[in-house]
């Protein structure tokens, strides 16, 4: 039991490219979630799924999508990256009925 | 919309003193309320939460917390730091009735003093 994974942990991009960050539970959740935290911002909520095939906006979802096609797997696409997205992207989960969210160990992003 | 206050950027405590991390929430309703710690390059992981019942909530590590809904604060305690306890604190609430969002606080850094 892995628990809540993240792919790839540290990623360099250069300003304008894409790409997609991968998160993965295999604890059968129905929620998802994909946070970025700044220093003393603690973490704001870009967007959330709620069930798999379904996605909504969070707190700072500008610049970011998101696809939910299975259960386990949530996908974070950037396609077309800026300095301001520079950030570590943190993904979570959590079944139905409990309101713990379960983190991954975070991907660490810098956009040039 | 919920909202967390945790007013100290940095607490810092002896070793076998008591550590306390303050947090105030605003939410419409009942909250559900949680302390998450992350140690360094590491993801957050779930303390204790408050949802319903005794106002007193004991975690993992020997942390509890206590629920003031007049004061609307959610206070994380330990009576006895340890070193390991060195870490970044966060404080997050929900609404009771409302999304299925949880609103940080920007989190305090401890620092345990050998």
């Amino acid at each position: 039991n892995a628990g809540v994974t993240q792919t790839p942990k540290f990623r360099v991009l250069k300003t304008g490219q894409s790409m997609t960050l991968l998160c993965a539970q295999d604890m059968n959740h129905e929620y998802m979630y994909w946070y970025r935290q700044d220093p003393g911002m603690g973490l704001r909520l870009i967007h959330y799924s709620v069930g798999e095939g379904t996605t909504a906006k969070g707190e700072v979802p500008d610049g970011y999508n998101v696809s939910r096609l299975k259960k386990q797997n949530f996908l974070l696409g950037l396609e077309s990256a800026a300095p301001s997205q520079t950030s570590v992207y943190f993904c979570a989960s959590r079944e139905g009925s409990s309101e713990t969210q379960y983190f991954g160990p975070g991907t660490r992003l810098l956009v040039l | 919309a919920q909202s967390v206050a945790q007013p100290e950027d940095q607490v810092n405590v002896a070793e076998g003193n008591p550590l306390t991390v303050k947090c105030t929430y605003s939410v419409s309703g009942n909250p559900y309320l949680f302390w998450y710690v992350q140690y360094p390059n590491r993801g957050l992981q779930f303390l204790l939460k408050y949802i319903t019942g005794d106002n007193l909530v004991k975690g993992s590590y020997g942390f509890e917390a206590e629920f003031n809904k007049s004061q609307t604060s959610f206070h994380l305690k330990k009576p006895s730091a340890l070193v390991s306890d060195s870490a970044l604190y966060f404080c997050a609430v929900r609404a009771y009735y409302g999304n299925n969002r949880l609103a940080f606080g920007k989190g305090n850094q401890v620092v345990v003093i050998p």
